[in-house]
Protein backbone atom coordinates (compact mmCIF):
# COMPACT_ATOMS: atom_id res chain seq x y z
CA UNK A 1 0.00 0.00 0.00
CA UNK A 2 1.53 3.48 -0.64
CA UNK A 3 1.89 6.20 1.91
CA UNK A 4 4.17 7.90 4.49
CA UNK A 5 5.41 5.70 7.15
CA UNK A 6 6.50 7.90 10.46
CA UNK A 7 8.49 6.06 12.82
CA UNK A 8 8.78 5.73 15.98
CA UNK A 9 4.71 6.78 17.41
CA UNK A 10 5.50 7.72 20.68
CA UNK A 11 9.61 8.96 21.91
CA UNK A 12 10.54 10.48 24.90
CA UNK A 13 13.86 12.32 25.05
CA UNK A 14 15.90 14.00 28.26
CA UNK A 15 16.51 17.21 28.01
CA UNK A 16 19.73 18.08 26.22
CA UNK A 17 19.74 15.61 23.72
CA UNK A 18 18.93 15.25 20.28
CA UNK A 19 16.56 13.18 18.47
CA UNK A 20 15.74 11.90 14.78
CA UNK A 21 11.98 11.21 13.74
CA UNK A 22 11.84 9.21 10.56
CA UNK A 23 9.77 9.78 7.97
CA UNK A 24 9.48 7.57 4.62
CA UNK A 25 6.84 7.55 1.70
CA UNK A 26 6.54 5.25 -1.13
CA UNK A 27 4.03 7.49 -3.62
CA UNK A 28 6.70 8.64 -5.66
CA UNK A 29 6.21 12.17 -4.57
CA UNK A 30 8.54 15.07 -5.38
CA UNK A 31 7.70 17.12 -1.70
CA UNK A 32 8.04 16.30 1.54
CA UNK A 33 7.20 18.16 4.93
CA UNK A 34 7.62 18.81 8.53
CA UNK A 35 4.91 20.24 10.97
CA UNK A 36 4.38 20.89 14.35
CA UNK A 37 1.17 20.28 15.95
CA UNK A 38 0.18 21.90 19.75
CA UNK A 39 -3.15 22.27 20.72
CA UNK A 40 -5.20 24.82 19.38
CA UNK A 41 -1.95 26.35 17.33
CA UNK A 42 -3.24 24.30 14.19
CA UNK A 43 0.06 23.23 11.67
CA UNK A 44 3.14 24.75 11.84
CA UNK A 45 5.23 24.08 8.94
CA UNK A 46 9.13 23.40 10.64
CA UNK A 47 10.64 22.34 7.29
CA UNK A 48 10.01 21.53 3.49
CA UNK A 49 11.91 19.87 0.82
CA UNK A 50 10.62 20.43 -2.92
CA UNK A 51 13.25 18.13 -4.26
CA UNK A 52 16.45 15.78 -3.02
CA UNK A 53 19.49 17.30 -1.81
CA UNK A 54 17.15 20.59 -1.57
CA UNK A 55 14.98 22.09 1.71
CA UNK A 56 13.72 25.72 2.82
CA UNK A 57 12.97 26.43 6.65
CA UNK A 58 9.44 26.91 7.04
CA UNK A 59 7.96 29.36 9.72
CA UNK A 60 8.88 27.37 12.87
CA UNK A 61 12.78 26.15 11.86
CA UNK A 62 14.58 27.16 14.68
CA UNK A 63 16.08 24.34 16.95
CA UNK A 64 15.08 21.79 14.09
CA UNK A 65 17.24 20.38 10.97
CA UNK A 66 16.51 17.84 8.21
CA UNK A 67 18.08 16.43 5.74
CA UNK A 68 16.92 15.20 2.00
CA UNK A 69 19.28 12.34 0.29
CA UNK A 70 16.51 9.69 -0.58
CA UNK A 71 13.62 10.96 -2.10
CA UNK A 72 11.72 8.17 0.04
CA UNK A 73 13.20 10.16 3.09
CA UNK A 74 12.63 13.02 4.80
CA UNK A 75 14.52 13.17 8.65
CA UNK A 76 13.99 15.42 11.13
CA UNK A 77 16.07 16.00 14.07
CA UNK A 78 14.77 17.96 16.91
CA UNK A 79 17.98 19.36 18.43
CA UNK A 80 18.68 20.45 22.22
CA UNK A 81 18.47 23.92 20.87
CA UNK A 82 14.75 23.68 20.91
CA UNK A 83 13.52 25.29 23.52
CA UNK A 84 9.85 23.56 23.70
CA UNK A 85 9.79 19.99 21.89
CA UNK A 86 7.17 18.11 23.48
CA UNK A 87 4.47 17.79 20.40
CA UNK A 88 2.90 16.24 17.91
CA UNK A 89 5.10 15.99 14.87
CA UNK A 90 3.57 15.44 11.36
CA UNK A 91 5.15 14.62 8.35
CA UNK A 92 3.44 14.98 4.68
CA UNK A 93 3.87 14.97 1.19
CA UNK A 94 2.91 15.90 -1.93
CA UNK A 95 3.30 16.34 -5.92
CA UNK A 96 3.68 19.92 -6.24
CA UNK A 97 4.27 19.69 -9.93
CA UNK A 98 0.92 18.99 -9.77
CA UNK A 99 -1.68 21.45 -9.38
CA UNK A 100 -4.48 21.47 -6.33
CA UNK A 101 -2.68 18.38 -5.29
CA UNK A 102 -3.81 17.13 -1.89
CA UNK A 103 -0.99 16.61 0.56
CA UNK A 104 -0.59 13.37 2.00
CA UNK A 105 -0.19 13.03 6.01
CA UNK A 106 1.49 10.51 8.28
CA UNK A 107 0.27 9.06 11.22
CA UNK A 108 2.35 11.32 13.41
CA UNK A 109 5.26 11.06 16.19
CA UNK A 110 4.52 12.36 19.53
CA UNK A 111 7.52 13.61 21.32
CA UNK A 112 7.73 13.90 24.98
CA UNK A 113 10.40 15.65 26.79
CA UNK A 114 11.33 14.10 30.23
CA UNK B 1 1.95 37.40 6.72
CA UNK B 2 0.03 34.79 5.29
CA UNK B 3 -2.98 33.44 7.13
CA UNK B 4 -6.14 31.61 7.54
CA UNK B 5 -8.24 32.75 10.23
CA UNK B 6 -10.56 29.91 11.42
CA UNK B 7 -13.61 29.47 13.52
CA UNK B 8 -14.89 28.32 15.77
CA UNK B 9 -12.75 26.73 18.11
CA UNK B 10 -14.78 24.11 18.85
CA UNK B 11 -18.43 23.25 18.05
CA UNK B 12 -21.05 20.65 19.65
CA UNK B 13 -23.85 19.77 17.36
CA UNK B 14 -26.66 17.23 17.90
CA UNK B 15 -26.64 13.95 15.87
CA UNK B 16 -28.36 14.70 12.71
CA UNK B 17 -27.89 18.52 13.10
CA UNK B 18 -25.55 20.47 10.48
CA UNK B 19 -21.80 21.20 11.59
CA UNK B 20 -20.40 25.16 9.91
CA UNK B 21 -17.02 26.18 10.09
CA UNK B 22 -15.92 28.96 8.75
CA UNK B 23 -12.47 30.40 7.49
CA UNK B 24 -11.33 33.91 6.03
CA UNK B 25 -8.45 34.86 4.52
CA UNK B 26 -6.46 37.91 2.88
CA UNK B 27 -4.02 36.86 0.06
CA UNK B 28 -6.34 37.18 -3.00
CA UNK B 29 -3.26 34.38 -4.57
CA UNK B 30 -4.78 31.70 -3.16
CA UNK B 31 -6.40 29.26 -5.15
CA UNK B 32 -6.66 26.15 -3.61
CA UNK B 33 -8.68 25.49 -0.58
CA UNK B 34 -8.64 22.28 0.78
CA UNK B 35 -10.33 20.81 4.35
CA UNK B 36 -8.76 18.37 6.34
CA UNK B 37 -10.04 16.03 9.39
CA UNK B 38 -8.16 14.72 12.26
CA UNK B 39 -9.16 12.29 14.34
CA UNK B 40 -7.28 11.92 17.90
CA UNK B 41 -3.80 10.73 17.48
CA UNK B 42 -4.07 10.31 13.81
CA UNK B 43 -2.87 12.53 10.95
CA UNK B 44 -4.89 14.76 8.66
CA UNK B 45 -6.83 13.34 5.64
CA UNK B 46 -8.07 15.58 2.88
CA UNK B 47 -11.72 15.79 3.32
CA UNK B 48 -12.81 17.84 0.44
CA UNK B 49 -11.08 20.91 -1.62
CA UNK B 50 -12.62 24.12 -3.75
CA UNK B 51 -11.08 26.29 -6.37
CA UNK B 52 -11.68 29.82 -6.38
CA UNK B 53 -13.52 29.66 -9.86
CA UNK B 54 -16.38 27.80 -8.42
CA UNK B 55 -18.85 28.96 -5.11
CA UNK B 56 -19.70 25.49 -4.11
CA UNK B 57 -18.76 22.03 -4.07
CA UNK B 58 -20.43 18.72 -2.16
CA UNK B 59 -19.42 15.32 -1.38
CA UNK B 60 -22.01 13.18 0.23
CA UNK B 61 -22.63 15.24 3.57
CA UNK B 62 -19.54 17.85 3.20
CA UNK B 63 -20.27 20.89 1.42
CA UNK B 64 -17.45 23.76 0.23
CA UNK B 65 -19.12 26.91 0.34
CA UNK B 66 -17.01 30.03 -1.15
CA UNK B 67 -17.19 33.30 -1.27
CA UNK B 68 -14.69 34.98 -3.25
CA UNK B 69 -15.72 38.48 -3.13
CA UNK B 70 -15.91 38.09 0.88
CA UNK B 71 -12.91 36.28 0.85
CA UNK B 72 -14.21 33.69 2.93
CA UNK B 73 -14.82 30.12 2.77
CA UNK B 74 -17.22 27.47 4.62
CA UNK B 75 -17.75 23.68 5.48
CA UNK B 76 -21.16 22.48 5.79
CA UNK B 77 -21.65 18.73 7.39
CA UNK B 78 -24.92 17.79 7.01
CA UNK B 79 -26.74 15.34 8.86
CA UNK B 80 -23.60 14.92 11.74
CA UNK B 81 -23.18 11.71 12.98
CA UNK B 82 -21.45 11.01 16.19
CA UNK B 83 -18.52 9.48 13.51
CA UNK B 84 -17.92 12.92 12.30
CA UNK B 85 -16.56 13.89 15.95
CA UNK B 86 -13.12 15.40 14.62
CA UNK B 87 -10.75 18.60 14.47
CA UNK B 88 -11.44 19.48 11.61
CA UNK B 89 -8.57 22.29 9.29
CA UNK B 90 -9.21 24.61 7.32
CA UNK B 91 -6.41 25.44 4.63
CA UNK B 92 -5.20 27.70 1.55
CA UNK B 93 -2.51 27.62 -0.65
CA UNK B 94 -1.39 29.67 -3.90
CA UNK B 95 -0.48 28.26 -6.78
CA UNK B 96 2.51 25.36 -5.58
CA UNK B 97 3.67 27.09 -2.78
CA UNK B 98 3.27 25.18 0.74
CA UNK B 99 -0.31 24.96 2.27
CA UNK B 100 -1.32 27.65 4.95
CA UNK B 101 -3.92 26.00 7.96
CA UNK B 102 -6.03 27.76 9.94
CA UNK B 103 -6.13 26.59 13.38
CA UNK B 104 -8.13 24.03 14.00
CA UNK B 105 -11.96 23.56 15.21
CA UNK B 106 -12.57 20.25 17.43
CA UNK B 107 -16.47 19.11 16.38
CA UNK B 108 -18.23 17.32 18.93
CA UNK B 109 -21.38 15.28 17.50
CA UNK B 110 -23.45 14.76 20.26
CA UNK B 111 -25.74 11.08 20.02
Amino acid sequence: DGGITQSPKYLFRKEGQNVTLSCEQNLNHDAMYWYRQDPGQGLRLIYYSQIVNDFQKGDIAEGYSVSREKKESFPLTVTSAQKNPTAFYLCASSSPSEVNTEAFFGQGTRLTVV
Amino acid sequence: QQQVKQSPQSLIVQKGGISIINCAYENTAFDYFPWYQQFPGKGPALLIAIRPDVSEKKEGRFTISFNKSAKQFSLHIMDSQPGDSATYFCAARAGYSTLTFGKGTMLLVSP
